[in-house]
């Protein structure tokens, strides 16, 4: 059994057009992440939601909108895509607060914007 | 602005030798930290987290805190060509809901 899924793992798109990406967790984990992981390897938050509750909202173009369904469902709709936004992106869960457990991740949502 | 840092190698080892990898942080009030392990097209993988000052050992890894240099590192003894990946440390600052990466090591062991 996954325990964080993340739809789709590959996504190749043209700049301007909008697309989602979906997150799972089945751990009843309390709290989803979105992070982005550049080329250099670098993962830098973007957005975390504590039981549906936006609680993390970093530097982010407001091109990008989270959305939380439920606590075990995390998405992140991007709209008008630029070049500039191809990278890898890793959904997270952790048990509340990452303070002692840190965070399961996802498998990955490789972007390409051409 | 809370920082994590870390040497982006490569590091090559040899098969067998011990791989000595290295993290600081900016963040005094960081409580506790944790090694992920990535392999190319992979996830994190979390293999060790340490919150105490000194060693913690599992297998054939052990983590080292020394919060007064601020200093964490990860120590992988008898390498493996498995062990090829990416190594990322974190920080957990006290008090956030967030954990700050460092960039990651390259690890390389050759046989």
């Amino acid at each position: 059994d996954t325990a964080v899924s993340q739809t789709p793992k590959y996504l190749v798109t043209q700049m301007g057009n909008d697309k989602s990406i979906k997150c799972e967790q089945n751990l009843g984990h309390d709290t989803m992440y979105w992070y982005k992981q550049d080329s250099k390897k670098f993962l830098k938050i973007m957005f975390s939601y504590n039981n549906k509750e936006l609680i993390i909202n970093e530097t982010v173009p407001n091109r990008f909108s989270p959305k939380s369904p439920d606590k075990a469902h995390l998405n992140l709709h991007i709209n008008s895509l630029e070049l500039g936004d191809s990278a890898v992106y890793f959904c997270a869960s952790s048990q509340d607060s990452p303070s002692y457990y840190g965070y399961t991740f996802g498998s990955g949502t490789r972007l390409t914007v051409v | 602005q809370k920082e994590v840092e870390q040497n982006s190698g490569p590091l090559s080892v040899p098969e067998g030798a011990i791989a000595s990898l290295n993290c600081t942080y900016s963040d005094r009030g960081s409580q506790s930290f944790f090694w992920y392990r990535q392999y190319s097209g992979k996830s994190p993988e979390l293999i060790m987290f340490i919150y105490s000052n000194g060693d913690k050992e599992d297998g054939r890894f052990t983590a080292q805190l020394n919060k007064a240099s601020q200093y964490v590192s990860l120590l992988i003894r008898d390498s493996q060509p498995s062990d090829s990946a990416t190594y990322l440390c974190a920080a957990w600052p006290y008090n956030t809901d967030k954990l700050i990466f460092g960039t990651g090591t390259r690890l390389q062991v050759f046989p």
